[in-house]
Order: structure tokens, then sequence, then C-alpha cells
């Protein structure tokens, strides 16, 4: 399988449920980005990981946690969430070159999450 | 700080007509830019970026879009939709950290093109 895959793509959970959502990248790329794209509303970048580091959480409540165990997956989970957080989520891979410089950054699918 | 402007939020255009989508951004010095499309339930697809170089960029699916740096513009151009083109487009900007090591991608609001055959 090629570029960036999300499972699942759908979801439903209440606000008591614990869920995970997963990013896998076959690109050979270090960084990886988790993205909210809700309606009306425009991308928001959630997190980003460099080198399995994470380097920017931006504000994002705690009831998301994010992981990347490796440069290849990265995960979201998910525990007491809203429904103001129901939103397409999208993950993207890019590679990183140096400081000062910059890579296309290529996107998932998403997961689209629905909290009842 | 830096921004993306996409004007229009919804654009529709007869199959066969030519399509120009426009988008502003504010970065205080030279920008990469993007455009990405996203169809209805998917990820965002790049069209094209422009890095450096010649200010005409040809991107996939015919698509092109001029750079032009006095204007702070980098619109998106196709001479004959498609109604397959029918999706929402979105210009972003990619700021550069000269610290960290990563970059971040500033998206405009979107704008959503319908296609009448």
């Amino acid at each position: 399988e090629t570029g960036v895959t999300q499972t699942p793509r759908h979801l439903v959970m209440g606000m008591t449920n614990k869920k995970s959502l997963k990013c896998e990248q076959h690109l050979g790329h270090n960084a990886m980005y988790w993205y909210k794209q809700s309606a009306k509303k425009p991308l928001e970048l959630m997190f980003v990981y460099s080198l399995e580091e994470r380097v920017e959480n931006n504000s994002v409540p705690s009831r998301f946690s994010p992981e990347c165990p490796n440069s290849s997956h990265l995960f979201l989970h998910l525990h007491t969430l809203q429904p103001e957080d129901s939103a397409l989520y999208l993950c993207a891979s890019s590679q990183e070159i140096i400081a000062g410089e910059l890579d296309t950054q290529y996107f998932g699918p998403g997961t689209r999450l629905t909290v009842l | 700080a830096q921004s993306v402007t996409q004007p229009d939020i919804h654009i529709t255009v007869s199959e066969g007509a030519s399509l120009e989508l426009r988008c502003n951004y504010s970065y205080g010095a030279t920008p990469y830019l993007f455009w990405y499309v996203q169809s209805p339930g998917q990820g965002l697809q790049l069209l094209l970026k422009y890095f450096s170089g010649d200010t005409l960029v040809q991107g996939i699916k015919g698509f092109e879009a001029e750079f032009k740096r006095s204007q702070s513009s980098f619109n998106l151009r196709k001479p004959s939709v498609h109604w397959s083109d029918a999706a929402e487009y979105f210009c972003a900007v990619g700021a550069v950290t000269f610290s960290g090591g990563y970059n971040k991608l500033i998206f405009g609001a979107g704008t959503r093109l319908a296609v009448h055959p």
C-alpha cells in the first residue's frame, strides 16, 4: 500500500468512550501531522511530530493524546470527547530536510469522527 | 502574521468553461505556496506547488497557477473545467521555521466548486 493511510475511515463514539485513530505513511517521511477539519472552519493543525518527537502542540485539549511510536505510525487517542469534537481528522506526512527549508505534505483520506 | 485568503467561498461554472480560483497570502519572506483539492469525504490531494523559479506552475489534472509577488497572489486556473473537477480547493502557504526543523502549512478557508453540465 502506498501513500498515507488512516483507519478507521468512520467512527461514532459516545462521550465516555475511549478510541484511537491510526495513521500510517509508506513514503519514508520523518515528520507527521494531525489536523482537524470542521465544517466552515479552516484546517487546524493539532500536533506535529518530527523524528518521532512532538515539536508542536497547538493548544489542543488534553482529551486528545497523540502518540508516534516510530516514523511510519501516528496515533490519536481520544477520551471523554465532546460533540463539538465531531470533525474530519486528517493525518499528513512530509520529509523534513533541514531547518529553513520545507517539503510537501501528503495527506491521508481522513477519519470522519462523530461524537454523540 | 502569516495568513491565506480565498475570497470566493462558492463558485459555479459550466462544464467546458474556464476557471480561476483566487488566493492571496500574507507572508514576510518568499513563500512556499500550494494548492490542494478535496473531494467529498476524502483527504487533500496536492494539485501543484511553487517553491521558486518559474512563476507559472503546472500541476495535475490540467491545472496551473501563477505566483505574482507584487499582488501577493497565487491564483489557480484551468482552461476547460470537467464535471469531475467539482470539489473543494484549498490554497496554503508554507511557513518555514529556522529552529525546530519542521514546516507548517497555513490554509485558506477553501473554495467550493460546483460544475453545471
